[in-house]
């Protein structure tokens, strides 16, 4: 069973790059996407982005010029690195599956870590 | 971009009762919508993907439908259980979640 578990710090300052890692055990991350997805206290979900085994990377456009992923496939791991936070980026972080056919390049989220609050405050 | 509007975003029902939840999508996204659903501090868990295909071990009182721009999510039966926050997620370009519903048994 795949799982996925989150990990950082729980506090960022204003301005500072929040910067997260994902995780995986019970299956390779090899040849899958993997996502990040945040959730504010109380709201909906946004879909942040997501890399590829080899490296692509898709991005949010609304947060796009301040995301970078990374993966490093020898640890199972991949990364999430936000820069220039504000409150408005307080909220849990989850790493999910992005599970694709291999005749479509988009799909479903099958499996999520636990996720992890994360909070922007001096 | 791709604007998912879902509705309505609470609902109160009572056990037994059928409810239905829409999703509207603001361009033809063919039957690329998932739908999860969220227990209070929970993940989501996919429960309907490519619109109308039940996940493996899902029960069956959850069904989805629609393609095109309108999609409907329902639940056949409503259990205690279900109480959670359900979403509607695309697939077309990117990713893209509605709003969410929050259902409440009455």
């Amino acid at each position: 069973q795949v799982q996925l578990q989150e990990s950082g710090p729980g506090l960022v300052k204003p301005s500072e790059t929040l910067s997260l890692t994902c995780t995986v055990s019970g299956g390779s991350i090899s040849s899958y996407y993997w996502s990040w997805i945040r959730q504010p206290a109380g709201k909906g979900l946004e879909w942040i982005g997501r890399i590829y085994t080899s490296g692509s990377t898709n991005y949010n456009p609304s947060l796009k010029s301040r995301v970078t992923m990374s993966v490093d496939t020898s640890k199972n791991q991949f990364s999430l690195k936000l820069s220039s936070v504000t409150a408005a980026d307080t909220a849990v972080y989850y790493c999910a599956r992005d599970y694709s056919s291999s005749w479509y390049p988009w799909g479903l989220f099958d499996y999520w870590g636990q996720g992890t609050l994360v909070t922007v405050s001096s | 971009d791709i604007q998912m509007t879902q509705s309505p975003s609470s609902l109160s029902a009572s056990v037994g009762d059928r409810v239905t939840i829409t999703c509207q999508a603001s361009q033809d996204i063919s039957n690329y919508l998932n739908w999860y659903q969220q227990k209070p501090g929970k993940a989501p868990k996919l429960l309907i993907y490519d619109a109308s295909n039940l996940e493996t071990g899902v029960p069956s009182r959850f069904s989805g439908s629609g393609s095109g721009t309108d999609f409907t999510f329902t639940i056949s039966s409503l259990q205690p259980e279900d109480i959670a926050t359900y979403y509607c997620q695309q697939y077309d370009n990117l990713h893209t979640f509605g709003q969410g519903t929050k259902l409440e048994i009455k």
